[in-house]
């Protein structure tokens, strides 16, 4: 099983819509948790650290279940800019290395 | 403030050949970690330096080795290319092995002819 695992797509959207993207992790020691975004043939950039309180920003809600190992983005009024592929990434404690899943593509359709 | 800088940009290699690519940090960052995303997948981690020295080493084989400059520069080096090597090697830099974020570079793309 992989450390880190996301629905890899793609989500075809039309402008407006609303999408959640979900992402499963095995590690429960997993202590670190993001959402980063990266654009085509760009590098990763990171959207949002994810919170166990949830974390909101602008458009963009984050969700951490740690009982469930299950984190979630959700994006609300979506744009044509919102077109990406989004990594679900964590971390352990200390000097240890992002785990990045294998990312979930989106294309917002006008 | 020159962000995460990385060189060259795209590679053309051959089975068999070496390869060296390049990293310049974020300004103010001394801690380098270099991953590879092969197409359709997530970065997997290379390794990190830090000090000069590589602290954490992901699942690669020895064919991967790198070298961490006094001006907290580093290189990637990869000997004896294989096709599966064709790939995006990105190079993230934070300050301390430990902290987040980590900002990325653009890449290199490798391609293994």
């Amino acid at each position: 099983r992989k450390e880190v695992e996301q629905d890899p797509g793609p989500f075809n959207v039309p402008e407006g819509a609303t999408v959640a993207f979900n992402c499963t992790y095995s590690n429960s020691a997993s202590q670190s948790f993001f959402w980063y975004r990266q654009d085509c043939r760009k590098e990763p950039k990171l959207l949002m650290s994810v919170y166990s309180s949830g974390n909101e920003d602008g458009r963009f809600t984050a969700q951490l279940n740690r009982a469930s190992q299950y984190i979630s983005l959700l994006i609300r009024d979506s744009k044509l800019s919102d077109s990406a592929t989004y990594l679900c990434v964590v971390k352990n404690r200390g000097n240890t290395p992002l785990v990045f899943g294998k990312g979930t593509r989106l294309s917002v359709i006008a | 403030d020159a962000g995460v800088t990385q060189s060259p940009t795209h590679l053309i290699k051959t089975r068999g050949q070496q390869v060296t690519l390049r990293c310049s940090p974020k300004s103010g960052h001394d801690t380098v970690s270099w991953y590879q995303q092969a197409l359709g997948q997530g970065p997997q981690f290379i390794f990190q330096y830090y000090e000069e020295e590589e602290r954490q080493r992901g699942n690669f084989p020895d064919r991967f080795s790198g070298h961490q400059f006094p001006n907290y520069s580093s290189e990637l080096n990869v000997n004896a290319l294989l096709l599966g090597d064709s790939a995006l090697y990105l190079c993230a830099s934070s300050s301390g092995p430990s902290n987040q974020p980590q900002h990325f570079g653009d890449g290199t793309r490798l391609s293994i002819l």
